[in-house]
């Protein structure tokens, strides 16, 4: 089955700690991307890439980082998590630029106090 | 700035009406997905765009290059329709987001 999977679902943390969502594809597919979704702003790009070891900027990059060493994975790293971080977070993933259908993960829900 | 502009922003039909959904954009664009979440917070990809219309069982996707415009129709509309509806464009890379359409069917 195509899946796109994202750890953690929910996440507390403090703000300050390190921390790592990770985000897995089945599909051999070589566009992942991050974004977040908040009330009123709707989704927002984070980070894309387009293959291994190609990343970019998407419209709100601050306080993330991305890496992709591996085809099926793209963690998104918040390096020192501020409560403004709080957001529901997607993963997607699409078969490079001609892909036609968009593969979303779950979502994981994060909160920073 | 909004890139994006979906209308209306809520939604209320009964069962088995037709359903319109707008879309509006200002930037040149590669290709306009529909998105459907669902609820529970999970997103389902409906469709892609780059020229002229699609369609999916009830689900019906157009888009005019020239004006910037892209409509979802639902025909026959029934309550498992009930969900929020994301238009997104895509530049090359880069995704740009509508705020969403909340649909609710009523039986």
């Amino acid at each position: 089955e195509a899946q796109v999977t994202q750890n953690p679902r929910y996440l507390i943390t403090v703000t300050g700690k390190k921390l790592t969502v990770t985000c897995s594809q089945n599909m051999n597919h070589e566009y992942m991307s991050w974004y977040r979704q908040d009330p009123g702003l709707g989704l927002r790009q984070i980070y894309y890439s387009m293959n291994v070891e190609v990343t970019d900027k998407g419209d709100v990059p601050e306080g993330y980082k991305v890496s992709r060493k591996e085809k099926r994975n793209f963690p998104l790293i918040l390096e020192s998590p501020s409560p403004n971080q709080t957001s529901l977070y997607f993963c997607a993933s699409r078969q490079g630029s001609t892909g036609n259908t968009i593969y979303f993960g779950e979502g994981s829900w994060l909160t920073v106090v | 700035k909004n890139e994006v502009e979906q209308s209306p922003q809520n939604l209320t039909a009964q069962e088995g009406e037709f359903i319109t959904i707008n879309c509006s954009y200002s930037v040149g664009i590669s290709a306009l997905h529909w998105l459907q979440q669902h609820p529970g917070g999970g997103i389902v990809s409906l469709f892609m765009l780059s020229s002229g219309k699609k369609k999916h069982g009830r689900l019906i996707a157009t888009i005019n290059i020239q004006e910037k415009h892209s409509s979802l129709h639902i025909t026959a509309s029934h309550p498992r329709d009930s969900a929020v509806y994301i238009c997104a464009v895509r530049d090359f890379n880069k995704f740009y987001f509508g705020s969403g359409t909340k649909l609710n069917v009523k039986p």
